[in-house]
């Protein structure tokens, strides 16, 4: 497989559930990065993992919870969600330091929070 | 603070001509982005601009003023396909992208 793959693609959970999303990115990158889209607002980053460390964490709620084991892979652990999560999650890798740094995305996991 | 504009949504006619705008205010630049992203699936690259002027490849252009933080997407020969959101954004001085809220791009037969 090549590109950026996301699983699930689609997930629906309840508030008091546990699930986790997984990116691997085929591209041989080594910075890797989780989104959340939400309807008609731009692209808000949540982290940045550059070279398996994190290196951003914008201000988001300790109910998201990212891992990255190797350079390859990326986790986002949710739990006890609220409803206004409910947004598409996309991953996306760049090669960090390259001359554009040009972001490749996944195709995204739809979640809705009931 | 940071700011991307663009336009939220705009129409064309297929086989015409559209350009998108984006304007920007942030922190620094070390270049502007440009990304489709066709409903339900990634953001998709398309251009990359670091240097003024117009880079052009095939029916899509894009344009960057740094003097006037301004750019513009220009779609020729629209074809349906190109239905999609557009997304500008900007890398800023932290080499962070700064994104825009994309523009949605209807085209009608």
């Amino acid at each position: 497989e090549t590109g950026v793959t996301q699983t699930p693609r689609h997930l629906v959970m309840g508030m008091t559930n546990k699930k986790s999303l997984k990116c691997e990115q085929h591209l041989g990158h080594n910075a890797m990065y989780w989104y959340k889209q939400s309807a008609k607002k731009p692209l808000e980053l949540m982290f940045v993992y550059n070279f398996k460390e994190q290196t951003e964490n914008n201000s988001v709620p300790s109910r998201f919870s990212p891992e990255c084991p190797n350079s390859s892979h990326l986790f986002l652990h949710l739990h006890t969600l609220q409803p206004e999560d409910s947004a598409l999650y996309l991953c996306a890798s760049s090669q960090a330091g390259a001359e554009t740094d040009t972001q490749y995305f996944g195709p995204g996991t739809r979640l809705t929070v009931l | 603070g940071q700011n991307i504009d663009q336009p939220t949504e705009m129409t064309a006619t297929e086989g015409a001509i559209v350009q998108i705008n984006c304007t920007y205010q942030t922190s620094g630049f070390n270049g502007l982005f440009w990304y489709q992203q066709h409903a339900g699936e990634a953001p998709t690259f398309l251009s990359y601009n670091v240097l003024d002027g117009l880079e052009e490849k095939g029916r899509f252009s894009s344009f960057l003023s740094r003097s006037k933080g301004y750019s513009y997407l220009l779609l020729k020969e629209l074809q349906m396909k190109d239905s999609a959101s557009y997304l500008c954004a900007v890398l800023d001085s932290n080499y962070q992208l700064i994104w825009g809220a994309g523009t949605k791009l209807i085209i009608k037969p």
